[in-house]
């Protein structure tokens, strides 16, 4: 969907580097939402903010941190990357009062 | 806090066999419930989801699915698969202001 986009598409690095995944969208929803995705495990949420000075834990922000820039952009940092963090790693959006979530195209994220 | 169970870990089936995935949450009360499809190689897209009202929701793609408020259900089906159904299914449940995803169903169709 390009209304929520996500960058970088790819990415592999190494133990103990910080990186940033990026998450933009044009849909003008209020609400963004990190999750990792792990083969058996479904998608976990990770980080989620329902406007720019809104930002919440999910059920697995502990290695993570996220910063709001913009009602449009949200921003997914890995402090000192692990392996255990590889995975595919999805942005979402949502509208006020919409349940509904608006995925991106993802992030598979490899750390060595 | 809100669960969600798919008993269905990897389903395999012939084009035109019938399909129905198992969901279901952990409590009760006002659900709203969500069914997504994440093809391979793309994101999750919603297939559809219930709010109130016909229990019976139908979605893209031929898929429906029925509420069972008794037996906190939320069953997918599709009476006649295809090919292009291949695909990973994921049950999700609105908990406060979140999405709780279950952990998905692997389907696979063959020719």
């Amino acid at each position: 969907d390009a209304d929520v986009t996500q960058t970088p598409r790819n990415r592999i690095t190494k133990t103990g580097k910080r990186i940033m995944l990026e998450c933009s969208q044009t849909k003008g929803h209020d609400r963004m939402y990190w999750y990792r995705q792990d083969p058996g495990l479904g998608l976990q949420l990770i980080y989620y903010s329902f406007d720019v000075k809104d930002i919440n834990k999910g059920e697995i922000s502990d290695g993570y941190s996220v910063s709001r820039q913009a009602q449009a952009k949200f921003s997914l940092s890995l402090e000192s990357a692990i392996p255990n963090q590889t995975a595919l790693y999805f942005c979402a959006t949502s509208d006020y009062g919409e349940d509904t979530q608006y995925f991106g195209p993802g992030t598979r994220l490899t750390v060595l | 806090a809100q669960s969600v169970s798919q008993h269905n870990h990897h389903v395999i089936l012939s084009e035109a066999a019938s399909l129905e995935l198992g969901c279901n949450y952990s409590y009760g009360g006002t659900v709203n419930l969500f069914w997504y499809v994440q093809y391979p190689g793309q994101h999750l897209q919603l297939l559809l989801k219930y709010f109130s009202g016909d229990p019976l929701v139908k979605g893209i793609k031929g898929f429906e699915a029925e509420f069972i408020k008794s037996k906190f259900s939320f069953n997918l089906r599709k009476p006649s698969v295809q090919w292009s159904d291949t695909a990973e299914y994921f049950c999700a449940v609105k908990d406060t202001d979140k999405l709780i995803f279950g952990t998905g169903t692997r389907l696979q169709v063959f020719p």
